[in-house]
């Protein structure tokens, strides 16, 4: 079973402020990494899937950045707003059919 | 476009009783997957599936079973439900070049055995 750590586990933060997390994974046999976002009573949604190390891909105000040397990634949100709130999930895909999830980070932005 | 759909969306069952959930997909999409979500645990990959008339167990398969008899349905069976199987599942759905392109979700179907 592959090891996926996200942190922190929750994070709450005021309307404006800039936030970041954390997703580490094993450095060996990289193959893909997914970032979701998962809003409440919903399903998961795709933010961006990167392959290579160096990778940052950017939507809007959220952006992501990947390390595979040394097996992590950030996400970045720039000017959080409610609407951000959301429980965001990194997933690691090692070259076989299968991704394994984080348990997420939390975030909660209040106005 | 529907994409991907959940049937049922809500359920209860006696513990012993069956069910079938029932994933279906408009994508032509080889790859698909039924997970589990419960609480601090994340989502955890019960069955999957890399085409018709295929199937694999994941990370949590015992106590449920699968089938891929057409390309766009997926179904999972729980043969004699058990109050650990509460959860809320849910499937996925990707193309077939691995991993390296995005999996798409159902709605999620919230199952509580009592």
């Amino acid at each position: 079973i592959l090891n996926v750590e996200q942190s922190p586990q929750s994070l709450h933060v005021q309307e404006g402020d800039s936030t970041n997390f954390t997703c580490s994974f094993p450095s060996s046999n990289f193959y893909a990494l997914h970032w979701y976002r998962w809003e409440t009573a919903k399903s998961p949604e795709a933010l961006f899937v990167m392959t290579l190390n160096g990778d940052e891909k950017k939507k809007g105000r959220i952006s992501a950045t990947l390390n595979t040397k040394e097996g992590y990634s950030y996400l970045y949100i720039k000017g959080s707003q409610p609407e951000d709130s959301a429980t965001y999930l990194c997933a690691f895909n090692s070259g076989y059919s299968t991704l394994t999830f984080g348990k997420g980070t939390m975030l909660l932005v209040s106005p | 476009n529907a994409g991907v759909t959940q049937t049922p969306k809500f359920r209860v069952l006696k513990t012993g009783q069956s069910m079938t959930l029932l994933c279906a997909q408009d994508m032509n999409h080889e790859y698909m997957y039924w997970y589990r979500q419960d609480p601090g645990m994340g989502l955890r990959l019960i069955h999957y599936s890399v085409g018709e008339g295929t199937t694999a167990k994941g990370e949590v398969p015992d106590g449920y079973n699968v089938s891929r008899l057409k390309k766009q349905n997926f179904l999972l069976g729980l043969e004699s439900a058990a109050p650990s199987q509460t959860s809320v599942y849910f499937c996925a759905s990707s193309l077939a070049e691995g991993m390296n392109t995005e999996a798409f979700f159902g709605q999620g179907t919230r199952l509580t055995v009592v």
